[in-house]
């Protein structure tokens, strides 16, 4: 079985400041590796996902996620917040598909960033 | 499209009593899922269904039955709501490894 870890449960951070939001999974097998975004009072939309090839994968909204096999975390990274990316990201792990896996996603804990002006 | 959508958004209960969560997707996708969300734990899977007529249990499926017998629908069903299913319910569909999430329904049980 997977598991996600989310190393912190809240980041405050400043408007136009860098952030690093951590994400380490432990997994048996090869997974793929997505980042949602949700929004207060909202559902759950998909920022960037990690399939395979390049291991740096971009998103919407200016994010990014770089995976590292070595290491097993694929940490979400932004160069400049603004306000209204406010909201809890979510982590998650998937089994390939192909296997028995259906597509079931393990998310991480969650991390609430909020961005101060 | 309307993506994916759950009725209701939200709902109180008293301990006992049941009711049924319905979600629909027009994107014709095999794959539906239910979810509940509950602070510090992310989202735990209850069941999802890979067609038409199939079910399977996921990570927390004690107390909840579901139903597919239509592929555009997944319904979630309590038959004696207790306060642990206090929550936030999500539904998602899936296509090409990318999951769609509901907007949510919030429940209640008191």
């Amino acid at each position: 079985a997977q598991s996600v870890t989310q190393l912190d449960s809240q980041v405050p951070v400043f408007e136009e400041a860098p952030v690093e939001l951590r994400c380490n999974y432990s997994s048996s097998v090869s997974v793929y590796l997505f980042w949602y975004v949700q929004y207060p009072n909202q559902g759950l939309q998909l920022l960037l996902k990690y399939l395979s090839g390049s291991t740096l994968v971009k998103g919407i909204n200016g994010f990014e996620a770089e995976f590292n096999k070595s290491q097993t975390s694929f940490h979400l990274r932004k160069p400049s917040v603004h306000i209204s990316d406010t909201a809890e990201y979510f982590c998650a792990v998937s089994r390939d598909v192909g296997g028995t896996s259906y597509g079931k996603l393990t998310f991480g804990q969650g991390t609430i960033l909020t961005v101060h002006p | 499209n309307a993506g994916v959508t759950q009725t209701p958004k939200f709902r109180v209960l008293k301990t006992g009593q049941s009711m049924t969560l319905l979600c629909a997707q027009d994107m014709n996708h095999e794959y539906m899922y239910w979810y509940r969300q509950d602070p510090g734990m992310g989202l735990r899977l209850i069941h999802y269904s890979v067609g038409e007529g199939t079910t399977a249990k996921g990570e927390v499926p004690d107390g909840y039955n579901v139903s597919r017998l239509k592929k555009q629908n997944f319904l979630l069903g309590l038959e004696s709501a207790a306060p642990s299913q206090t929550s936030v319910y999500f539904c998602a569909s899936r296509e090409h490894n990318e999951q769609f999430f509901g907007p949510g329904t919030r429940l209640t049980v008191l």
